[in-house]
């Protein structure tokens, strides 16, 4: 069975810095790997995923996470937060190849922007 | 195009009460789910249904039953209401069973 690691319950940055979210898995199969991200009272949406082909994966609102399969991570990036990014992220993963259905999630990152 | 819809919003229950919550979505997807997110826990899958006519238990089961009640509509039934159930419940759906899932806005629920 997978499970998702994701080693800071908060992380605190000042606004226009960069910061990375860290999300470590274990599988003994081929994985897909996926950002979510929680407003404040609201649903999970998603940010970006990795299915295959390139390791660096973009996605929406200026983020980005790079697969690596050797280290069995897929950290979160942004260059440059703003206030707007205070949220909740969920790193989440299935397998490809089989197994049971449904994402395991990882318990979560909260990202506080302060000015 | 709603995507996934839950109703009620918030609901307040005495132990022992029952209810089901409803979730239902129009994006044609085959598979749906229902999570629990408690703080500090992420989120933890209740039941599945890969198809319709199919559900299946997940990682956190007890307590709770499912129906598929046809392509569009997946609902999630306590018939005792236990404090542990406290929580807030996500519906989601997929086109398949690995891949993209779309959550609804969630339901707050507070047993007493």
């Amino acid at each position: 069975a997978q499970s998702v690691t994701q080693l800071d319950s908060q992380v605190p940055v000042f606004e226009e810095a960069p910061v990375e979210l860290r999300c470590n898995y274990s599988s003994s199969v081929s994985v897909y790997l996926f950002w979510y991200v929680q407003y404040p009272n609201q649903g999970l949406q998603l940010l970006l995923k990795y299915l295959s082909g390139s390791t660096l994966v973009k996605g929406i609102n200026g983020f980005e996470a790079e697969f690596n399969k050797s280290q069995t991570s897929f950290h979160l990036r942004k260059p440059s937060v703003h206030i707007s990014d205070t949220a909740e992220y969920f790193c989440a993963v299935s397998e490809s190849g089989g197994g049971a259905d449904g994402l395991t999630f990882g318990k979560g990152t909260h990202l506080i922007i302060q000015p | 195009n709603a995507g996934v819809t839950q109703t009620p919003k918030f609901q307040v229950l005495k132990t022992g009460q029952s209810m089901t919550l409803q979730c239902a979505q129009d994006m044609n997807h085959n598979s749906m789910y229902w999570y629990r997110q408690d703080p500090g826990m992420g989120l933890r899958l209740i039941y599945y249904s890969a198809s319709e006519g199919t559900t299946d238990k997940g990682e956190v089961p007890n307590g709770y039953n499912v129906s598929r009640l046809n392509k569009r509509e997946f609902s999630l039934r306590l018939e005792s209401a236990a404090p542990s159930q406290t929580s807030v419940y996500f519906c989601a759906s997929s086109e398949g069973g690995r891949q993209t899932q779309y959550f609804g806005p969630g339901t707050r629920l507070l047993v007493l």
